[in-house]
């Protein structure tokens, strides 16, 4: 049970496009979700979080216009990279959390994004 | 705010060695604690956690961590690795409702 689905697992795209990433909580419905990013060798870094049906809460220093997060159901959230540039590159990981407590969050497996 | 630290970022060790790898956290009234584990190019998966009640919590795979609240640690335990488990292990931690903060993770590296 608790399983989180991301999609696309691999992206490679060209400087100045957009890229929408999905989380789906496949087999329960999540009331929060969170974004993290993770840069190579390094820790993942919460981006945003996201409660279905409001906007999402960004962590200081993420820009919101680049980084669009969307919650619209239970079971989904997406987030959106526009106007990609290289150094969006990096490995995003989405988790959510089941029932009314935050804790314990379930991970999805990662999107691997490349900006040429 | 919470922080988490894992102060090895590499651990070597010998096939069916015991390990320990450490963790502490910052202070806090009332705190979740968590150990994820991730293989390459691939997401977290939980391995155990610490939520209330009993100290010492088991994994399945014969981690175990023990929550020590007088040295703000939880360090994780196995008495005998596998090859299999060479991977990155992050601890978390979060205080309530709030989004898990991780430390910088620490690799596993089993040697034959």
């Amino acid at each position: 049970g608790a399983v989180v689905s991301q999609h696309p697992s691999r992206v490679i795209c060209k400087s100045g496009t957009s890229v929408k990433i999905e989380c789906r909580s496949l087999d329960f419905q999540a009331t929060t979700m969170f974004w993290y990013r993770q840069f190579p060798k390094k820790s993942l870094m919460l981006m945003a979080t996201s409660n279905e049906g409001s906007k999402a809460t960004y962590e200081q220093g993420v820009e919101k216009d680049k980084f669009l997060i969307n919650h619209a159901s239970l079971t989904l959230s997406t987030l959106t990279v526009t106007s990609a540039h290289p150094e969006d590159s990096s490995f995003y990981i989405c988790s959510a959390s089941q029932g009314p407590e935050v804790q314990p969050q379930h991970f999805g497996d990662g999107t691997r994004l490349s900006i040429l | 705010a919470q922080s988490v630290t894992q102060l090895d970022s590499q651990v070597p060790v010998f096939e069916e060695a015991p390990v320990e790898l450490r963790c502490n956290y910052s202070s806090s009234v009332s705190v979740y604690l968590f150990w994820y584990v991730q293989y390459p190019n691939q997401g977290l998966q939980l391995l155990l956690k610490y939520l209330s009640g009993s100290t010492l919590v088991e994994s399945i795979n014969g981690f175990e961590a023990e929550f020590n609240k007088s040295q703000t640690s939880f360090h994780l335990r196995k008495p005998s690795v596998h090859i299999s488990d060479t991977a990155e292990y992050f601890c978390a931690a979060a205080s309530g409702r709030r989004a898990l903060t991780f430390g910088s993770g620490t690799r596993l590296q089993v040697q034959p």
